[in-house]
């Protein structure tokens, strides 16, 4: 089991400019999640999704969209970088009903200059 | 505050030593908390979790202890080791589908 994995592991963007993070899991986990850690600081959570087709906002969900079209993906879009989006970005995966483990992939550092 | 996020309490431990890393949540409701480890460049790691019904659980060299009266967790390491040196974060369930809400987290370095 690859586990969660996450491309790509850094991106520069200009303002104004779109991507997409991608995640993927192995796990067939039903939970998924897009987190953001600015420097120093905890993780604050964007988006999740408790299974394909359902997907719903976290704390911080301005400035970002996702899709969940499968079990295994869960894409982050960026529309309009902002310098204020500079972070690293981190998707996890959970089996959700009773188990509270979350997985980590390894991150995404994107800077917008 | 930003400034506290900045400038990570750190917590500097021998080796051999037991550590004890607090965190205080902040909401009274939550049913959940889960501690974290996170080393230098990678996604964090889950280390030990506790029901709100709990006061304290038993791991394979940590436990963690919940006060809910005065809304404080703490994460007791014994026998520190070098590779146990990472940041480690609190986080709280503080509703459904497991939605958690970290803590700012304490940096533990471990001399030899």
């Amino acid at each position: 089991n690859a586990g969660v994995t996450q491309t790509p592991k850094f991106r520069i963007l200009k303002i104004g400019q779109s991507m997409t993070l991608q995640c993927t899991q192995d796990m067939n986990h039903n939970y998924m999640y897009w987190y953001r850690q600015d420097p120093g600081m905890g993780l604050k959570l964007i988006y999740y999704s408790v299974g394909a087709g359902i997907t719903d906002k976290g704390e911080v969900p301005n400035g970002y969209n996702v899709s969940r079209s499968t079990t295994e993906d869960f894409p982050l879009r960026l529309e309009l970088a902002a310098p204020s989006q500079t972070s690293v970005y981190f998707c996890a995966s959970s089996r959700g009903q009773g188990s509270y483990e979350q997985y980590f992939g390894p991150g995404t550092r994107l800077t917008v200059t | 505050g930003e400034s506290v996020g900045l400038h990570l309490p750190t917590l500097s431990v021998q080796e051999g030593d037991n550590s004890i890393i607090n965190c205080a949540y902040s909401n009274s409701a939550s049913d959940y908390f889960i501690w974290y480890k996170q080393e230098s460049g990678k996604g964090p790691q889950f280390i030990i979790d506790i029901r709100s019904n709990m006061d304290k659980r038993q791991g394979q060299r940590v436990t963690v202890l919940l006060n809910k009266t005065v809304k404080h967790l703490s994460l007791q390491i014994a026998a520190t080791q070098p590779g146990d040196s990472a940041v480690y974060f609190c986080a709280e369930n503080q509703g459904g589908f497991q939605k958690l809400v970290f803590g700012t987290g304490t940096r533990l370095l471990v001399s030899p």
